[in-house]
């Protein structure tokens, strides 16, 4: 089943903080984030798996809650080039082989 | 280190023809995958490839294949094409499980 993602859409000036969440209704192995510019491959982040850790690089950091199943992307400051839609891609079960159940996307605007 | 090829970057087909997109993966990277991206169901899982063998397959129908060969590349074949097939047709390769390299697509038209 499909994670979801909020907000859809979020616009922010430059400088300014955002939380990105992903629920899931299924118990989850782990949590992978991924940005994606504008006719551009989507780029790996990072991954969360499941014990509640904590991960960051940079200025952008997330979390994952094993118990809501949620995990929530931080984005300290933003910068304009953290424009683009984020999604969370979610595994059920480890290796994976299952592939990722993505959510639709959190597009992100960031203005000067 | 080149990244992952897709070809073509474009193509346009016309509904009940076949279409095969091809997928190089990073270099030492066994693991390739194919997502299908639509603006109204975002990316989904379309099949995982490790060593030529397919280990996982999403939820579309059997007109949707692929195969790998023995030097990691990929392929992925669309039969009998519908209107719906209309997507971007991303490939990633991995060397870590979850940790995908996408390529840049292959943007497919149906009319």
């Amino acid at each position: 089943q499909q994670p979801v993602q909020s907000p859809q859409a979020v616009i922010l000036r430059e400088g300014e903080d955002a939380v990105i969440n992903c629920s899931s209704s299924k118990a989850l192995y782990s949590v992978h984030w991924y940005r994606q510019k504008h006719g551009e491959a989507p780029v790996f982040l990072m991954i969360l798996l499941k014990g509640g850790e904590q991960k960051g690089h940079d200025k952008i950091s997330a979390s994952f809650n094993e118990k809501k199943q949620q995990s929530s992307l931080y984005l300290t400051a933003s910068q304009l080039s953290y424009s683009g839609t984020y999604f969370c891609g979610t595994e059920i079960s480890g290796g994976g082989a299952d592939g990722l159940t993505f959510g639709k996307g959190t597009h992100l605007i960031i203005q000067p | 280190k080149a990244g992952v090829t897709q070809t073509p970057r474009y193509l346009i087909k016309t509904r009940g023809q076949q279409v095969t997109l091809s997928c190089s993966p990073i270099s030492g990277h066994r693991s390739v995958s194919w997502y299908q991206q639509t603006p109204g169901q975002g990316l989904q899982f379309l099949f995982e490839y490790f060593s030529e063998t397919q280990r996982n397959k999403g939820n579309f129908p059997g007109r949707f294949s692929g195969r790998q060969f023995s030097n990691s590349r990929s392929e992925m074949n669309v039969s009998t094409l519908e209107l719906g097939d209309s997507a971007l047709y991303l490939c990633a390769s991995s060397l870590k499980p979850g940790e995908l390299f996408f390529g840049e697509g292959s943007r497919l038209t149906v009319l």
